[in-house]
């Protein structure tokens, strides 16, 4: 089955300090996409950061790294001297041959000062 | 403007009632989305358009969902005989052109609440 777990249905972290969300996935394929999606209260889905099956380095944005370890199927994200406006939901995806996403249940962060 | 754009931004109707969403992709994006996420639900997959064709709509949960893009831009979700289960907010998104590498762009949604 293809699939997406997040196990961190929410998360609190104080300003400044780095936070490490949790993401597995599950697919047979050689070949997908992992991406980490971020969603305030607003709605809209917010790119963050992308790693591919076949990339040997974490991927890195910013403040935002991806930890990848294929051999365990996590990516987690990384956030770096967290901030306030941080606090969001944020989504982890796995993208296939078939180019739809499948996301995983998000985790709500929640970054307090 | 630069990003995915979504009409109407809430929409409210009467069980019953057929319904209309739009969604105008980042112009150049020959790849379009629709998703719909339900409340504490991440995004589930509903079709996908390359160009003008539905290359896969294998998302769309019965026959009163459908959904087009005549001119391979913008595109319209049409839900007929709406139920309350199909309220949810309804995502668009495009891509440069498809594929699993490739990011998706999404708009800000279209609240949908079926009374």
């Amino acid at each position: 089955a293809q699939k997406i777990t997040q196990t961190q249905p929410g998360m609190f972290v104080q300003e400044k300090e780095a936070v490490t969300l949790d993401c597995t996935y599950d697919t047979s394929d050689p070949s997908y996409g992992l991406f980490w999606y971020k969603q305030p209260s607003s709605g809209e889905m917010i790119f963050l950061i992308y790693q591919g099956s076949y990339d040997q380095q974490n991927a890195t944005e910013g403040r935002y790294s991806l930890n990848f370890q294929k051999a365990r199927k996590s990516a987690n994200l990384v956030i770096s001297a967290s901030q306030l406006g941080d606090s969001a939901m944020y989504f982890c995806a796995m993208g296939l041959n078939t180019d739809k996403l499948i996301f995983g249940t998000g985790t709500r962060l929640q970054v307090f000062p | 403007g630069a990003g995915v754009s979504q009409t109407p931004s809430n929409k409210v109707t009467e069980k019953g009632k057929y319904v209309e969403l739009r969604c105008d992709p980042i112009s150049g994006h020959t790849a379009l989305y629709w998703y719909r996420q339900s409340l504490g639900q991440g995004p589930e997959f509903l079709i996908y358009f390359q160009g003008t064709g539905a290359a896969d709509d294998s998302g769309l949960p019965n026959d009163r969902f459908f959904a087009v893009r005549p001119e391979g831009s913008v595109s319209t979700l049409k839900i007929q005989r709406t139920e309350r289960g199909d309220s949810a907010v309804y995502l668009c998104a495009s891509s440069p052109a498809g594929g699993p590498y490739e990011t998706q762009y999404f708009g800000p949604g279209t609240r949908l609440l079926v009374l």
